[in-house]
């Protein structure tokens, strides 16, 4: 079993629906990120957190919501989603006390599109 | 503002080759520098963290050189194969917590 899980791997939408994105993860991380992805540009982060009551918006996080569940749980939110929200999402882990400072996890990315 | 360049967009290379994937990176005052394969539908793994006290980091076939000065990492793949074909991102760390900023990556295609 995957160590960071992304539920759903794949889902389609319509424009002004509410989507959410699950991540889960067994690493005993504290810190969880969602970084999006799009064609011929590097990851973006959108949100990221420290602990369940530390939650921090990152360089793209309009339009997202983010909410930490628990320590292995972070989920990304899209309220009313639209058209440029296509894209695939990726959620990671990291922990400087057990790992190399800044390396990270990935989980195997959730792809959304939005019509 | 730090910006991390990779140039080829994409690569197709004979099975076999030894070759070099760049990145360079605007701003010298990084923290550490990551390789990362992502395959599709299978996300990202990390190949090699270069730490900005270092030079090099190797795994098996893989050599990631660091050069802090003049904004520039290679990763040299020896003697390639096709299980090496993959996109191939390299991200900067600009301080111990959270900060990576992302190349749009190198596909590499290893030809039988």
């Amino acid at each position: 079993d995957a160590d960071v899980t992304q539920t759903p791997r794949n889902r389609i939408t319509k424009t002004g629906k509410r989507i959410m994105l699950e991540c889960s993860q067994t690493k005993g991380h504290d810190r969880m990120y969602w970084y999006r992805q799009d064609p011929g540009l590097g990851l973006r982060l959108i949100y990221y957190s420290f602990d369940v009551k530390d939650i921090n918006k990152g360089e793209i996080s309009d339009g997202y919501s983010v909410s930490r569940q628990a320590q292995a749980k972070f989920s990304l939110s899209l309220e009313s989603a639209i058209p440029n929200q296509t894209a695939l999402y990726f959620c990671a882990t990291s922990d400087p006390r057990t790992g190399l400072p800044g390396e990270l996890f990935f989980g195997e990315g959730s792809r959304l599109t939005v019509l | 503002k730090q910006e991390v360049t990779q140039i080829p967009a994409a690569l197709s290379v004979p099975e076999g080759e030894n070759l070099v994937l760049n990145c360079s990176f605007t701003d010298s005052a990084i923290y550490n520098l990551q390789w990362f394969r992502q395959d599709p539908g299978k996300g990202l793994t990390s190949l090699l963290l270069i730490q900005s006290s270092q030079r090099e980091q190797t795994s098996g076939r893989l050599n990631a050189s660091l050069d802090k000065s003049s904004g520039r990492s290679t990763l040299y793949i020896a003697a390639s194969q096709p299980g090496d074909s993959a996109t191939y991102l390299c991200a900067v760390n600009l301080d111990s917590n959270y900060q990576l900023i992302w190349g749009a990556g190198t596909k590499l295609i290893i030809k039988p």
